[in-house]
């Protein structure tokens, strides 16, 4: 099984309309998630952080944590072109090292 | 502030050279780690230092190897390098290893294997 799991994609959506990317894990104890945002060619930098269970919101973007099902979602509000781009999701495990997820590619159609 | 300054930006090897490859962190960052991306794998993690130790290994083979000097700057090494090794390296910098840091990522090296 898999320890970060994604979504490949492509997740494709209308400019405007409401992007939700899924990510589950493995690992119980994990404690901190993140979301990266690659653009082609580019390297991962981070959008956003969570690390309790509810939603945290941070402009268009919302991360929402759910530890008891072990699944972390990234939504992006509005949309826009230049949205688009492949979404990473990250769970640093106990022992320092860092799970990254095969990552979402997201489509945002003008 | 400086980002992560990872050098060379391209490399072209042949089988059975090796390569090295240097990271730079960001000022005041002392954890540094390197991971390896592919089409299909996506993000490998490879291993992790933090005041020139290392403090965590991906499943890779012991040609993959690395060090961190007393300036928190870090060199990955691969030697005799195989197909399979062609693949952008990432090195990303935190303040401390593990838990709850956030990873600044460096433009990587792109590694192409003849």
């Amino acid at each position: 099984q898999k320890e970060v799991e994604q979504n490949s994609g492509p997740l494709s959506v209308p400019e405007g309309a409401i992007a939700s990317l899924n990510c589950t894990y493995s690992d119980r104890v994990s404690q901190s998630f993140f979301w990266y945002r690659q653009y082609s060619g580019k390297s991962p930098e981070l959008i956003m952080s969570i690390y309790s269970n509810g939603d945290k919101e941070d402009g268009r973007f919302t991360a929402q944590l759910n530890k008891a099902s072990q699944y972390v979602s990234l939504l992006i509000r509005d949309s826009q072109p230049s949205d688009s781009a492949t979404y990473l999701c990250a769970v640093p495990t106990g022992t320092y090292k860092y799970i990254f997820g095969t990552g979402t590619r997201l489509k945002v159609l003008a | 502030k400086a980002g992560v300054t990872q050098t060379p930006r391209y490399l072209i090897k042949t089988r059975g050279q090796q390569v090295t490859l240097s990271c730079s962190p960001i000022s005041g960052h002392r954890s540094v780690s390197w991971y390896q991306q592919t089409p299909g794998q996506g993000l490998q993690f490879l291993f992790e230092y933090f005041s020139e130790t290392q403090r965590n290994k991906g499943n890779f083979p012991g040609r993959f190897s690395g060090r961190q000097f007393s300036n928190s700057r870090s060199e990955m090494n691969v030697s005799t390098l195989e197909l399979g090794d062609s693949a952008l390296y990432l090195c990303a910098s935190s303040l401390q290893p593990g838990g709850s840091e956030k990873l600044f990522f460096g433009s990587g090296t792109q590694l192409s294997v003849l």
